[in-house]
C-alpha cells in the first residue's frame, strides 16, 4: 500500500521568504504526483501535476520536482505572500487512484 | 475550466436518516470519486466510478453506497446515517486520456446528530 508522508506538518515564515514543502512516498511505481492547496473548510485546488516521466513542473511562483527513484517530491513557493497561507497536500497517483499525505499547513506572516 | 459542483455546502441530518450527496462535473470525465476528510486521518477514498453504472469500493466503503446513472453525476448514499459519518465529503473527477489530473468540488460538511 502506498504511504505518503509530508514534512513538516506546519510551517510559519515571514512574508517574502521562499517556502520548501517536502513529500515522500514508499512505492516508486507511480503514474503521477499532484500538489493541492486547501483553504480552511474548502475543497482542494490543484496546483501542479507531474507525470512519472517528468522531473519538474512550474507555474508562476510554484515549482515542483519529482525524484521517483528516491520517492520524493518538493514544492517550492518563491517570495511567499500572506495569501499563500493554506494547507498544501501531496497526492501520489497509481493508475487513476490517489494516495494523500496529511498535508503541511503554511502560515505566511505579514 | 473544469467545474465540479456538490449539491450542499453544509448538511445536518439525524441518526438513521438516509442521506444523498450529489456531485456533478461538466468536463465529460469518465472517472469520479468520493472521499471523506477527517482531522488526523487525511483524505480517504470511499468509492469511485470509472464509467456509467460502474463502481469500485475504495478504502472505507462500509456504510456507504453510490449511484452513477449519468456520466456527469455521481451520488453518495448513506443508507442509515450514524454519528461517526460526520465529516467533510469531497467529490472529484478525472479523465482517462492525458494526465489523469483530479479536480475537486467545494466539499459538503455533513453533521449527523
Amino acid at each position: 500500500k502506498q504511504e505518503v508522508t509530508q514534512i513538516p506538518a506546519a510551517l510559519s515564515v515571514p512574508e517574502g521568504e521562499n517556502l520548501v514543502l517536502n513529500c515522500s512516498f514508499t512505492d516508486s511505481a507511480i503514474y503521477n504526483l499532484q500538489w493541492f492547496r486547501q483553504d480552511p473548510g474548502k475543497g482542494l485546488t490543484s496546483l501542479l501535476l507531474i507525470q512519472s516521466s517528468q522531473r519538474e513542473q512550474t507555474s508562476g511562483r510554484l515549482n515542483a520536482s519529482l525524484d521517483k527513484s528516491s520517492g520524493r517530491s518538493t514544492l517550492y513557493i518563491a517570495a511567499s505572500q500572506p495569501g499563500d497561507s493554506a494547507t498544501y497536500l501531496c497526492a501520489v497517483g497509481n493508475d487513476y487512484k490517489l494516495s494523500f499525505g496529511a498535508g503541511t499547513t503554511v502560515t505566511v506572516r505579514a | 475550466d473544469v467545474k465540479v459542483t456538490q449539491s450542499s455546502r453544509y448538511l445536518v441530518k439525524r441518526t438513521g436518516e438516509k442521506v444523498f450527496l450529489e456531485c456533478v462535473q461538466d468536463m465529460d470525465h469518465e472517472n469520479m470519486f468520493w472521499y471523506r476528510q477527517d482531522p488526523g486521518l487525511g483524505l480517504r477514498l470511499i468509492y469511485f466510478s470509472y464509467d456509467v453504472k460502474m463502481k469500485e469500493k475504495g478504502d472505507i466503503p462500509e456504510g456507504y453506497s453510490v449511484s452513477r446513472e449519468k456520466k456527469e453525476r455521481f451520488s453518495l448514499i448513506l443508507e442509515s446515517a450514524s454519528t461517526n459519518q460526520t465529516s467533510m465529503y469531497l467529490c472529484a473527477s478525472s479523465g482517462t486520456s492525458g494526465s489523469n489530473e483530479q479536480f475537486f468540488g467545494p466539499g459538503t460538511r455533513l453533521t449527523v446528530l
